[in-house]
């Protein structure tokens, strides 16, 4: 049940673009984005619910696609800071939310100047 | 507001011993978790708690015991330590709302030897 991202890891220079993607094979409710930087807390990003709501980071982007069981977080202009692991959490669809979180194993990205 | 905090920071434990894991937040959330996480490996769930006196298994439950008698505090158990219950253990909490992002307390990192 444990999502699938893609990449494993990532290397941009600042100001370039990026995608981290997150496949399931159940049907989900919603999908949660994290980012932690090395020996941190995971902080939350993104959260997108089946029926298109989402709340998160003004400088961070990403889609659901609900028939695909797939969500995508795209790091635009990235920053320095914007180096850290990502992770995506999945929740499978039931009846509404049952606020419990599947982790995949994250995503290393490195922004070098 | 503290958020999340756990204690202790870090811990060595000799095989077969106990010790409970502290975590306590000030934000009056309803869920609260207990992942473990391992390199390479993403969070996996331990237990999670939906309110006081209500307590569920995870992913990965064994050789782990939680409570929660009030909303602010969730201890974590571990009785008769092994080798493979070292790793990096982290609270969190969200509210019971519908964007139910997770707030995670600095984590525990827990040796077993």
């Amino acid at each position: 049940q444990q999502p699938v991202q893609s990449p494993q890891a990532v290397i941009l220079r600042e100001g370039e673009d990026a995608v981290i993607n997150c496949s399931s094979s159940k049907a989900l409710y919603s999908v949660h984005w994290y980012r932690q930087k090395h020996g941190e807390a995971p902080v939350f990003l993104m959260i997108l619910l089946k029926g298109g709501e989402q709340k998160g980071h003004e400088k961070i982007s990403a889609s659901f696609n609900e028939k695909k069981q797939q969500s995508s977080l795209y790091l635009t202009a990235s920053q320095l800071s914007y180096s850290g692991t990502y992770f995506c959490g999945t929740e499978i669809a039931g009846r509404g939310s049952n606020y419990k979180l599947t982790f995949g194993k994250g995503t290393l990205l490195t922004v070098n100047p | 507001n503290a958020g999340v905090t756990q204690t202790p920071k870090f811990r060595i434990l000799k095989i077969g011993q106990s010790m409970t894991l502290q975590c306590t937040q000030d934000m009056n959330h309803n869920y609260m978790y207990w992942y473990r996480q391992d390199p390479g490996m993403g969070l996996k769930l331990i237990y999670y708690s939906v309110g006081a006196g209500i307590t569920d298994k995870g992913e990965v439950p064994n050789g782990y015991n939680v409570s929660r008698s009030t909303t602010e505090d969730f201890p974590l158990r571990l009785e008769l330590a092994a080798p493979s219950q070292t790793s990096v253990y982290f609270c969190a909490s969200s509210p019971s709302t519908t964007f139910y992002e997770q707030y995670f307390g600095p984590g525990t990192r827990l040796t077993v030897t």
